[in-house]
């Protein structure tokens, strides 16, 4: 059964302390793996697609990371402003549609 | 640009009673999607559109049915709503069906 599991469910951190946010899946002819940011009362935002094991992209002091089975998001000196919930998902070569893990609250406490 | 509009931003129904959400998108994308965020779960696709005049089920679509008016607009209709509809209801849109989605801010639905 296609899954996309998120780890933890939530994390606290202090401003500064580096940590990384897992997303492991099963899915069959992996498309993409799609990271957002989604914070209260909003849209998810987008912010990175990953294609292929061992591509890895980064913005500010977010990098997002791709192996067979799962994506690590990687984060650097946080600061109380990168607090949100992030999400994955993941698209299968054999349909359009995507799917979503739970997601990850991170609070970065000043 | 305005990006994915959505309305109303929160609504509170009676058991039984109909509503349609309203979608609109400015960036010409061509594929348009709705979907439902319960807590502890993931986003669930209701139904999606991957161009103008074609509407297709997702995970999701008991009681729900929608209507591609245009290539902008993307419309969910509640024909006869359940406390189990009860949700944050999010629209998004991409330039085709594999590419990335970008999301609208959301209703929130309260059935009672």
């Amino acid at each position: 059964e296609d899954q996309v599991t998120q780890s933890p469910e939530a994390l606290r951190l202090q401003e500064g302390e580096s940590s990384s946010l897992n997303c492991s899946y099963t899915v069959s002819g992996l498309r993409g793996l799609f990271w957002y940011r989604q914070d209260p009362g909003k849209g998810p935002e987008f912010l990175f697609t990953l294609y292929s094991a061992g591509e890895e992209k980064e913005k500010e002091r977010l990098k997002a990371t791709l192996t067979k089975k799962e994506s690590f998001l990687h984060i650097t000196a946080p600061k109380p402003e990168d607090s949100a919930t992030y999400l994955c998902a993941v698209g299968k070569t054999s349909n359009y549609q995507l799917i979503w893990g739970a997601g990850t609250k991170l609070i970065i406490k000043p | 640009n305005a990006g994915v509009t959505q309305t109303p931003k929160f609504q509170v129904l009676k058991t039984g009673q109909s509503m349609t959400l309203q979608c609109a998108q400015d960036m010409n994308h061509n594929s348009m999607y709705w979907y439902r965020q319960d807590p502890g779960m993931g986003l669930r696709l209701i139904y999606y559109s991957a161009s103008e005049g074609t509407t297709d089920k997702g995970e999701v679509p008991n009681g729900y049915n929608v209507s591609r008016l245009n290539k902008r607009e993307f419309s969910l209709r509640l024909e006869s709503a359940a406390p189990s509809q009860t949700s944050v209801y999010f629209c998004a849109s991409s330039v085709g069906v594999t590419a990335t989605q970008y999301f609208g801010p959301g209703t929130r639905l309260l059935v009672l």
